[in-house]
């Protein structure tokens, strides 16, 4: 099946510095990657859309200046959360349409971040 | 808004057993549903999924049933095994692409 994966894993930052996510599809192409966010016991929110080439597309009350996404390619997307504070630790997961597949979503395994 | 619910927050099982996963959607309009199991620290991982068209639709081991009428969705798993602990998300896709997550169920498998 199609494999999605996230690097880091995990990751422990100081309040104020950026942190990279990305997030790649290894054996199809993905025109189209989301990235969401989960806190503790709680469900997966969506917070962008990305399409490969052209800017992300935003859930309301996600602010783009300070998440930002970069899909260059068509395996990879990256999440930056830039000047992370406490309230951005969190478990963020992302997932990869393949081209051929039409709606089905490969998630990756997720990325914890923990801001100090 | 549109939302995709559940009716259970936690369901315990006998191993063995069956489970049923409830799920209840709002938006007469979806089309297609989607069961998604995650276990602890993991991303979510498919496990089946349906279309309006459809009533009911057979994997290895789970069952899906799609009540139009109502807005219900089930997730049947048979003979739960250990394995099977984790929370179970429905999802829909809303509009072209968006995936909307109901909030989970988690079933524990008692021995």
């Amino acid at each position: 099946g199609a494999v999605v994966s996230q690097h880091p894993s995990w990751v422990i930052c100081k309040s104020g510095t950026s942190v990279k996510i990305e997030c790649r599809s290894l054996d199809f192409q993905a025109t189209t990657m989301f990235w969401y966010r989960q806190f503790p016991k709680q469900s997966l929110m969506l917070m962008a859309t990305s399409n490969e080439g052209s800017k992300a597309t935003y859930e309301q009350g996600v602010e783009k200046d300070k998440f930002l996404i970069n899909h260059a390619s068509l395996t990879l997307s990256t999440l930056t959360v830039t000047s992370a504070h406490p309230e951005d630790s969190s478990f963020y997961i992302c997932s990869a349409r393949d081209v051929g597949q039409g709606e089905t979503q490969y998630f990756g395994p997720g990325t914890r971040l923990l801001v100090l | 808004g549109e939302s995709v619910g559940l009716h259970l927050p936690t369901l315990s099982v006998q191993e063995g057993d069956n489970s049923i996963i409830n799920c209840a959607y709002s938006n007469s309009a979806s089309d297609y549903f989607i069961w998604y199991k995650q276990e602890s620290g993991k991303g979510p991982q498919f496990i089946i999924d349906i279309r309006s068209n459809m009533d009911k639709r057979q994997g290895q081991r789970v069952t899906v049933l799609l009540n139009k009428t109502v807005k219900h969705l089930s997730l049947q798993i048979a003979a739960t095994q250990p394995g099977d602990s984790a929370v179970y998300f429905c999802a829909e896709i809303q509009g072209a692409q968006k995936l909307v997550f109901g909030q989970g169920t988690r079933l524990t498998i008692n021995p």
